[in-house]
């Protein structure tokens, strides 16, 4: 059964420098969540979008903004990155809102 | 503040015997509980979920117990087996106007020993 994309996998950016992690949801599925996941901690709600408007958000920095397109495929912006920005950030999506949220593999970001 | 806990970050079982795996809640509001399993390098793998409604679910060799009343839930798998060993979190759904997020307790690392 076809899973939640996420791209690229591993990111390597520097201090200020800007960067766009992408998010395929499962076929249908039409909600999608963004977290962060700092070293050794729990995954941290971000932003979620339900059929492309933003429908929650969490604890997200203004430097990142993120949408969903006509697609259900979503990205994540984040600008002026900073050391602490260094995490693995999953998204998830679910179809109507359900309870159940399917995640991607993540995508490592490394801030040096 | 962390509302979901999970007190034990790491448990070690034998192989073929019962795995308990505990989570605490604080916000009386969340209305569902879901089981996630992570391997190293992969996201979260959906386990198995429950109502607020219901005090347990059970699928396969997994079971999921929610205690209302002392804001507690528990994970039972049993026989545990090799493959178990994963990092599992315990999340809580907040709905908020419809739509909802999922708040994470900060895992277990289970360890299954042949």
């Amino acid at each position: 059964a076809a899973g939640v994309i996420q791209s690229p996998r591993h990111l390597i950016k520097e201090k200020r420098e800007t960067a766009t992690l992408k998010c395929y949801p499962i076929p249908r599925h039409d909600t999608v969540y963004w977290y962060q996941q700092g070293p050794g901690q729990d995954p941290q709600f971000l932003i979620s979008f339900y059929e492309k408007m933003q429908s929650d958000k969490g604890s997200i920095p203004d430097r990142f903004s993120a949408q969903q397109f006509s697609d259900y495929h979503s990205e994540l912006n984040m600008s002026s990155l900073e050391l602490g920005d260094s995490a693995l950030y999953f998204c998830a999506s679910s179809r109507d809102n359900s309870y159940e949220q399917y995640f991607g593999p993540g995508t490592r970001l490394t801030v040096t | 503040d962390q509302q979901v806990k999970q007190n034990s970050p790491s448990l070690s079982v034998q192989e073929g015997r019962i795995s308990i795996l505990n989570c605490d809640y604080t916000n009386s509001m969340f209305d569902y509980f879901l089981w996630y399993k992570k391997y190293p390098a992969e996201g979260p793998t959906f386990l198995i979920s429950i109502s607020s409604i219901k005090d347990k679910n059970e699928d396969g060799r997994f079971t999921v117990f929610l205690n209302k009343s002392a804001k507690h839930l528990s994970l039972h798998i049993v026989p545990s087996q090799p493959g178990d060993s994963a990092v599992y979190f315990c999340a809580a759904s907040d709905r908020i106007q419809g739509a909802q997020k999922l708040v994470f307790g900060q895992g277990t690392r289970l360890t299954i020993n042949p």
